[in-house]
């Protein structure tokens, strides 16, 4: 049973450049998050995503952005890079958004650097 | 803001010994979850406490849940070099979700 994949594992970017970031989640699951890690800190949650439609929102400009395919699968969307957005980015998945005892699962990342 | 803060921020013990971490949380939970990453890896899955268990084992871990005082902790008996890694707890204060973590308490196993 494979679990939540992410690709690419590494990338680099230039500054004001656009990146996409792509996650299928484990088997059976409908509902893939995406998280910013940066270095020394806990993961910040981005959006979520469940039946195609973005659902919840963090704390994240318009310039983040993502969608979700049919078949669960979903891309993250970066445009106009940051230094700042370097950071490790976490992929989760759950069955449906997760309500009490759902356990959601993550990815191994995506690194991106902005140089 | 973070909802969870995990204390200490980094710990460092022997092989054998005993670890132990924890973490305050700020609003009402259903559950919370703890979280072990590698370093520059993902996210593994540890376990899971509903807000209405004291205490759950899962091997060599066994995770407390207060929810009085709001605050959980995560003991790892007889440690090994492999535990080496940084430990998070999260919540999911909106149930929808979306987790909010703390910044981690950095373990390191010396063999």
């Amino acid at each position: 049973d494979a679990g939540v994949t992410q690709s690419p594992t590494h990338l680099i970017k230039t500054r004001g450049q656009q990146v996409t970031l792509r996650c299928s989640p484990k088997s059976g699951h409908d509902t893939v998050s995406w998280y910013q890690q940066a270095l020394g800190q806990g993961p910040q949650f981005i959006f979520q995503y469940y039946e195609e439609e973005e659902r919840q929102r963090g704390n994240f400009p318009d310039r983040f952005s993502g969608h979700q395919f049919p078949n669960y699968s979903s891309e993250l969307n970066v445009n106009a890079l940051l230094l700042g957005d370097s950071a490790l980015y976490l992929c989760a998945s759950s069955l449906r958004p997760a309500s009490s005892g759902n356990t959601i699962y993550f990815g191994e990342g995506s690194w991106l650097t902005v140089v | 803001s973070q909802q969870g803060e995990e204390d200490p921020q980094a710990l460092s013990i022997q092989e054998g010994e005993n670890a132990t971490m924890n973490c305050s949380y700020k609003t009402s939970i259903n559950n919370l979850q703890w979280y072990r990453q590698n370093s520059g890896r993902g996210l593994v899955h540890l376990i899971l406490i509903r807000s209405n268990e004291r205490e759950k084992h899962s091997g060599r871990l066994r995770v407390t849940l207060d929810t009085s005082k709001k605050s959980s902790s995560l003991l790892i008996t007889a440690s090994r070099a492999a535990d080496t890694a940084s430990y998070f707890c999260a919540t999911d204060p909106s149930q929808g979700g979306k987790l909010i973590f703390g910044q981690g308490t950095e373990l390191s196993v010396k063999p």
